[in-house]
């Protein structure tokens, strides 16, 4: 199966709140799981990535959490920021394989001042 | 380091008119490209994809055509656009192989078949 299960679709949270994103998957092949946020009318931009030999990576306000046994990986935005309202995609892919990157549905984050 | 460059950025078009869409890498060689087109509102759905000059697999049967006559230009074409070609187009680069992860997008071209 190459789907990725992203939710939820749309997210409101206070600014300074956490905001929190689940993505699963079913290919147990997938070894590469990024993150990508779109600001409207843009293009989607690589924001932070994670592979299965970790359950954690941070990168500033940035974490992502992965659980390897659940097929389940998460994107977390500590004190969020209205700045941070965009569209946000959970995808995955197999490094050496599979030429394409398989992307979930997307999550429209909102951030409230 | 490497670019993408899309355009136009916005396009509008009258039904049955012809298409093409032009994106163009630098500060790479041998790039996969990728066309996504995304609805309002939707996710990304992958159109066409290239691993070299000439080689283009389609995913989606549709009215749309893909062509890569060098190695970093990808082309989006339609002989004649349907209403429902209206979209956000987006074309992308990844490197192949065992570097094979991200994709990096371009600006996108913002289609509306009238």
């Amino acid at each position: 199966q190459q789907q990725v299960k992203q939710s939820p679709q749309s997210l409101i949270v206070q600014k300074g709140g956490i905001s929190i994103i689940n993505c699963a998957y079913e290919n147990t092949a997938f070894d590469y799981f990024p993150w990508y946020q779109q600001f409207p009318g843009k293009g989607p931009a690589l924001l932070i990535a994670i592979r299965p030999d970790v359950s954690e990576k941070k990168e500033g306000r940035f974490t992502i959490s992965f659980n390897k046994s659940a097929k389940q990986f998460s994107l977390h935005i500590m004190d969020s920021q209205p700045g941070d309202s965009a569209t946000y995609f959970c995808a995955a892919s197999i490094q050496g394989g599979s030429e394409k990157l398989v992307f979930g549905k997307g999550t429209k984050l909102t951030v409230n001042p | 380091s490497q670019t993408i460059h899309q355009w136009p950025a916005t396009l509008v078009q009258p039904v049955g008119s012809p298409l093409s869409l032009e994106c163009t890498v630098e500060g790479t060689s041998n790039p996969n490209l990728y066309w996504y087109r995304q609805a309002a509102g939707r996710g990304l759905q992958l159109l066409f994809y290239s691993v070299g000059i000439g080689q283009i697999s389609s995913e989606v049967p549709q009215n749309l055509s893909a062509s890569r006559p060098q190695d970093r230009q990808f082309i989006l074409s339609s002989k004649k656009l349907l209403l429902s070609d209206s979209g956000f187009y987006l074309c992308a680069w990844g490197r192949g192989g065992w570097m094979n992860t991200e994709a990096f997008f371009g600006q996108g071209t913002r289609l509306t078949v009238v």
